[in-house]
């Protein structure tokens, strides 16, 4: 079965850009969740989707978003792109969500995203 | 509201020598506890979880975690380190108490350094 796989793996992109990050969850697993890792902050959660309906948000601002399609897949997309963006941003899917929450997340290898 | 800490950055152990790299939590309701592991420029990988009942989990690679609620503990062990060991560790908790968040929290991660 193949794993969660995210795209692109690097991006380069200038203070004020937007960017839009994608993350295809592994075959079956409804819910994706997304994570920022730095190394001052260590690993932040973003959002949580399941049924292409977001369930949980962590406390970023409004400029981080995503969405889940019909297909499970997600996209986060980051607008207003500022030098403190800069990060390795982590998907994962699991099983479930929430009250069920037993199942592991299962993460990708991550974007690496560069703020100039 | 949830957290988990892991209190210290940094582990050396010698090869071959038991290994444990401690966590603690804080929760309202009950606990689910996993571990995971990350290696250099990839994802985390699931070791293992703390759902409910016996309190000596056991999981991949030789592996094993102690859930002690009057510690409020999730300490990962493993008998014998090996130099492939050497990666950093998360310890995280989910909150399934009423009106919890329900999100995956996870420590400050603990990187582990087994020596030859």
């Amino acid at each position: 079965k193949a794993g969660v796989t995210q795209t692109p793996r690097y991006l380069i992109k200038t203070r004020g850009q937007q960017v839009t990050l994608s993350c295809s969850p592994i075959s079956g697993h409804r819910s994706v969740s997304w994570y920022q890792q730095t190394p001052g902050q260590g690993l932040q959660f973003l959002f949580e989707y399941f049924s292409e309906t977001q369930r949980n948000k962590g406390n970023f601002p409004g400029r981080f978003s995503g969405r889940q399609f019909s297909n499970s897949r997600s996209e986060m997309n980051v607008s207003t792109l500022e030098l403190g963006d800069s990060a390795l941003y982590l998907c994962a899917s699991s099983l479930d969500y929430g009250v069920q929450g037993a199942s592991p997340l299962h993460f990708g290898n991550g974007t690496r995203l560069t703020v100039t | 509201a949830q957290s988990v800490a892991q209190p210290e950055d940094q582990v050396n152990v010698a090869e071959g020598n038991p290994l444990t790299v401690k966590c603690t939590y804080s929760v309202s309701g009950n606990p689910y506890l996993f571990w995971y592991v990350q290696y250099p420029n990839r994802g985390l990988q699931f070791l293992l979880k703390y759902i409910t009942g016996d309190n000596l989990v056991k999981g991949s690679y030789g592996f094993e975690a102690e859930f002690n609620k009057s510690q409020t503990s999730f300490h990962l062990k493993k008998p014998s380190a090996l130099v492939s060991d050497s990666a950093l560790y998360f310890c995280a908790v989910r909150d399934i108490g009423p009106g919890s968040a329900r999100q995956l929290t996870f420590g400050s991660g603990t990187q582990l350094t087994v020596l030859p």
